[in-house]
C-alpha cells in the first residue's frame, strides 16, 4: 500500500524549544493534514493544507504543503508541556478511485520541564 | 457537544467470542469510517462507508463487518475474535464521501483485549 514516511520517529525537547518534524512520499498528495493523538484518546485535527506551497499557521504551529506535493513539514514554536503527544501527518493520494486518507507512523513528541 | 462518540471505551473479552463496538456521529457528515491502531501506534483504515459505497481494506479479514443502520452510526460487528486483533479501534467521519479530500474527525477509541 501507499507509505508515507515521517520523521522523527521520536523527540525529546526543553520547553521552549522550536520542533520541526516532516512527512515524505513517493506518491503525489492532494491534501496534507496534521494530526495529534494525546493519551486515550482520538486523534485531533490540527491544520489541513490544500495547495501545493500552501504555508498555514495555527497558533504557534505552522505547516507546509511541499511544491512537489509529495512531502509536508510541521513546525511547533515555543513547546511547552501540553505539546506532548502523537503527531500524525496524513493525506489523500491523488490517484485512484477512493482516496482514502493515509498515516504516517507518527512522531512522540516529550516537552521536558 | 458535536462529536464522534463510540462504546465501549474498553473492551476485554476471551478468543472466540463475538463482540461489537457502536459509533455515532452528530456532526451532520455523511461518511464513516473504523481505523484500527496498532502497538506501534500505526493507524490503519479497516472500511470506510457512506450510503452508496462501501470500501473494504483488502486486508481486513472478514470476521470484521461494519453494520449502518443510519447515516450517523457505523457499528463495527467482530466475530470469532483472535489474539492478534487486540488493539485501538477508532471510528471517524467526514463530509463529502471518500472521494473527496475532507478531513477525518476522530471518536476517542476503543481498546479491544482479546485474552
Amino acid at each position: 500500500g501507499q507509505q508515507l514516511n515521517q520523521s522523527p520517529q521520536s523527540m525529546f525537547i526543553q520547553e521552549g524549544e522550536d520542533v520541526s518534524m516532516n512527512c515524505t512520499s513517493s506518491s503525489i498528495f492532494n491534501t496534507w493534514l496534521w494530526y495529534k493523538q494525546e493519551p486515550g484518546e482520538g486523534p485531533v485535527l490540527l491544520i489541513a493544507l490544500y495547495k501545493a506551497g500552501e504555508l498555514t499557521s495555527n497558533g504557534r504551529l505552522t505547516a507546509q504543503f511541499g511544491i512537489t506535493r509529495k512531502d509536508s513539514f510541521l513546525n511547533i514554536s515555543a513547546s511547552i508541556p501540553s505539546d506532548v503527544g502523537i503527531y500524525f501527518c496524513a493525506g489523500h493520494i491523488s490517484s485512484g478511485s477512493a482516496r482514502q486518507l493515509t498515516f504516517g507512523s507518527g512522531t512522540q513528541l516529550t516537552v521536558l520541564p | 457537544d458535536t462529536a464522534v462518540s463510540q462504546t465501549p471505551k474498553y473492551l476485554v473479552t476471551q478468543m472466540g467470542n463475538d463482540k461489537s463496538i457502536k459509533c455515532e456521529q452528530n456532526l451532520g457528515h455523511d461518511t464513516m469510517y473504523w481505523y484500527k491502531q496498532d502497538s506501534k501506534k500505526f493507524l490503519k483504515i479497516m472500511f470506510s462507508y457512506n450510503n452508496k459505497e462501501l470500501i473494504i481494506n483488502e486486508t481486513v479479514p472478514n470476521r470484521f463487518s461494519p453494520k449502518s443502520p443510519d447515516k450517523a452510526h457505523l457499528n463495527l460487528h467482530i466475530n470469532s475474535l483472535e489474539l492478534g486483533d487486540s488493539a485501538v479501534y477508532f471510528c471517524a467521519s467526514s463530509l463529502g464521501g471518500s472521494s473527496y479530500n475532507s478531513p477525518l474527525h476522530f471518536g476517542n477509541g476503543t481498546r479491544l483485549t482479546v485474552t
